[in-house]
This record gives C-alpha cells, structure tokens and sequence, in this order.
C-alpha cells in the first residue's frame, strides 16, 4: 500500500519568514495530494491540494509543488502569521485502492 | 450546507457498554469515512462508504460496526471497547472518486474506561 513520510515533524519559525514542509510517498499510481491544517482540539481542513497532472499551485500565501518523477511534494507558506501555528499534514489518494494516506504531521509554530 | 456534523461532540464509556457515533452531511456526498485520530498522530482510515454500500474495511475490530442508513447519514456502532479504543473520531465525506476532497467533521472524542 501507499506509504508517505513527512519532514520535519516539527518547525519553528519567526513571523513573516516562510515555512516548507516536505513529503515522499512511495505509489506511483497516486494522482491526489491534499494538505490538512489541524489547530488544536479542531478538525483537519483542507487548504490546498494538487493533482498530477499539475506541478504546481498557489492561494495567496500558500503554494504546493509536485514532482511526480520524483515522488515528492512539497507545501509552501510565505508571510507566516501566529494564527499559521498547527499541525500540517500532507496526504496521498492511492490510485489503486481511492484510499486516503496521511504523513505523520508537521507542527508549525510562528512566533512573534 | 457545507459542514459535516458530528454527535456526540465527546463520550465516555465503559467496556461493557454500547453506544453509537453519528455523522452527518448535506452536501450531497456519496462517499463517507470514518477515521481514527490518537493524539499527535495521523488520522487512520477505519471505512469507506461509497453509495451506500462498505468498500473498504481496514481490517477494523469487529466491536466497531459502521452503518450507513442513507446517503446523508452514518453511524458507528461500538460495542465492548478497550480502553486502547479511546481516540477522536473523524468522520469525513466526498464525492465519489480518487482525486475528490474530503471533508472532515468535528469529531467525537471518545474515552473508553
């Protein structure tokens, strides 16, 4: 089955610097790579994905980039704000199972 | 409508007890899931629901029951838990598809004494 590792578990940053995140999975048949934002006690939300036939995405602050080659992607914010701080997770859609695989998660502190 | 709704919002219960989580959404979804959330891990797919019908079982004890009475609704039924059991758990739905979002619920954080 797919497997995904993420990197680091966790990031400290000063506000206003940016913040990346990096995951590997290891299907090559996946075609689907959400980010979820966790806060504390809350729901993961989704704040962007991407899909394979993409390399890259943004929404304001936040871009994904995808190398499909190399089985990575990556998650990118720029202008970190306090409100930034949670736990990230990346996710990998098997393309054979439509089953949804979590990283391990990343903690994101911004301090002031 | 474009939240899932989740009740309860917290349980307790004891080994020998029976309960049911429910899972709601109104966003015409045909897939729903349930997941598992320990502290400071990953959610883990426990079931899938596409149509109606289970797809997919990840090998999940057999004291977890899901039910899905509807497209709008689902349920997981539990039935002498372990206290190893005590996690949140995530329901989430879709479309039905691979490349479709999944969107969770706020959970029910349940605490098996």
């Amino acid at each position: 089955g797919e497997n995904v590792e993420q990197h680091p578990s966790t990031l400290s940053v000063q506000e206003g610097d940016s913040a990346v995140i990096k995951c590997t999975y290891s299907d090559s048949a996946s075609n689907y790579f959400p980010w979820y934002k966790q806060e504390l006690g809350k729901r993961p939300q989704l704040i962007i994905d991407i899909r394979s036939n993409v390399g890259e995405k943004k929404d304001q602050r936040i871009a994904v980039t995808l190398n499909k080659t190399a089985k990575h992607f990556s998650l990118h914010i720029t202008e970190t704000q306090p409100e930034d701080s949670a736990v990230y997770f990346c996710a990998a859609m098997s393309g054979t199972a439509s089953k949804l695989t979590f990283g391990t998660g990343t903690r994101l502190q911004v301090t002031l | 409508d474009t939240e899932v709704t989740q009740t309860p919002k917290h349980l307790v219960m004891g080994m020998t007890n029976k309960k049911s989580l429910k899972c709601e959404q109104h966003m015409g979804h045909r897939a729903m899931y349930w997941y598992k959330q320990k502290a400071k891990k990953p959610p883990e797919l426990m079931f899938v629901y596409s149509y109606e019908k289970l797809s997919i079982n990840e090998s999940v004890p057999s004291r977890f029951s899901p039910e899905c009475p509807n497209s709008s609704l689902l349920n997981l039924h539990l039935h002498a838990l372990q206290p190893e059991d005590s996690a949140l758990y995530l329901c989430a739905s879709s479309q039905v598809g691979r490349e479709e979002t999944q969107y969770f619920g706020p959970g029910t954080r349940l605490l098996v004494l």
